[in-house]
């Protein structure tokens, strides 16, 4: 158990339909990352926060956004959803921002689109 | 820009054969390397990382990579496979300016007995 944890753990909906995800870091760590893994991406960065404020942009499209609360739980919206956002979608968290620091890992919500 | 390259998508052992799984990276700083293991319907876990230091990084469960910066490699090894090894394994390493992982596309373990 790596201490993040994640919700739902799986989640079916339609096209063109909004879902939110949530993730809780571990105790202590104040950087949330977001990782989609698929098929044919393989596992892609979306994005980061630290403390609250948006640090890092990767691989994420203009209907997905996220944010980090005070609390440091974020969530991942993802909106007008297609058939190709289905995937598994990671949250992972490190004590801190930057290369060194390891990132514990959710164990994912599997997002089907039908 | 940051890549990473894994050799073999698929890699079969058997149980008490040596296990290399072999990762190339490539990066314009120097980098920060980590091995992760997926089981099945799970997250990933941390098996072991290169930040600094020395070259041969122990990690989890009897695993551990050499950091190879002439041959730009990272190569995971274990002497001995267990059944229990049979999993999918990634090598990353972070991007340039160190806020996200960059991962490989995954090798998948499979032990035999």
């Amino acid at each position: 158990d790596s201490g993040v944890t994640q919700t739902p753990k799986h989640l079916i909906t339609a096209t063109g339909q909004r879902v939110t995800l949530r993730c809780s870091p571990r105790s202590g760590d104040l950087s949330v990352y977001w990782y989609q893994q698929s098929l044919d991406q393989g596992l892609q960065f979306l994005i980061q926060y630290y403390n609250g404020e948006e640090r890092a942009k990767g691989n994420i499209l203009e209907r997905f956004s996220a944010q980090q609360f005070p609390d440091l739980h974020s969530e991942l919206n993802l909106s007008s959803l297609e058939l190709g956002d289905s995937a598994l979608y990671f949250c992972a968290s490190s004590v801190e921002t930057g290369g060194p620091y390891e990132q514990y890992f959710g164990p994912g919500t599997r997002l089907t689109v039908t | 820009a940051q890549s990473v390259t894994q050799l073999g998508s698929h890699v079969s052992v058997s149980e008490g054969a040596l296990v290399l799984l072999r990762c190339n990276y490539s990066s314009s700083v120097p980098p920060y390397l980590f091995w992760y293991v997926q089981y099945p319907n799970q997250g990933l876990q941390l098996l072991l990382k290169y930040t600094t230091g020395a070259t041969l990084v122990k990690g989890i469960n009897g695993f551990e990579a050499e950091f190879k910066k002439s041959e730009t490699s990272f190569h995971l090894t274990k002497p001995s496979a267990h059944m229990s090894d049979a999993a999918e394994y990634f090598c990353a390493v972070t991007n340039q300016a160190g806020t996200a992982l960059i991962f490989g596309k995954g090798t998948t373990l499979s032990v035999s007995s």
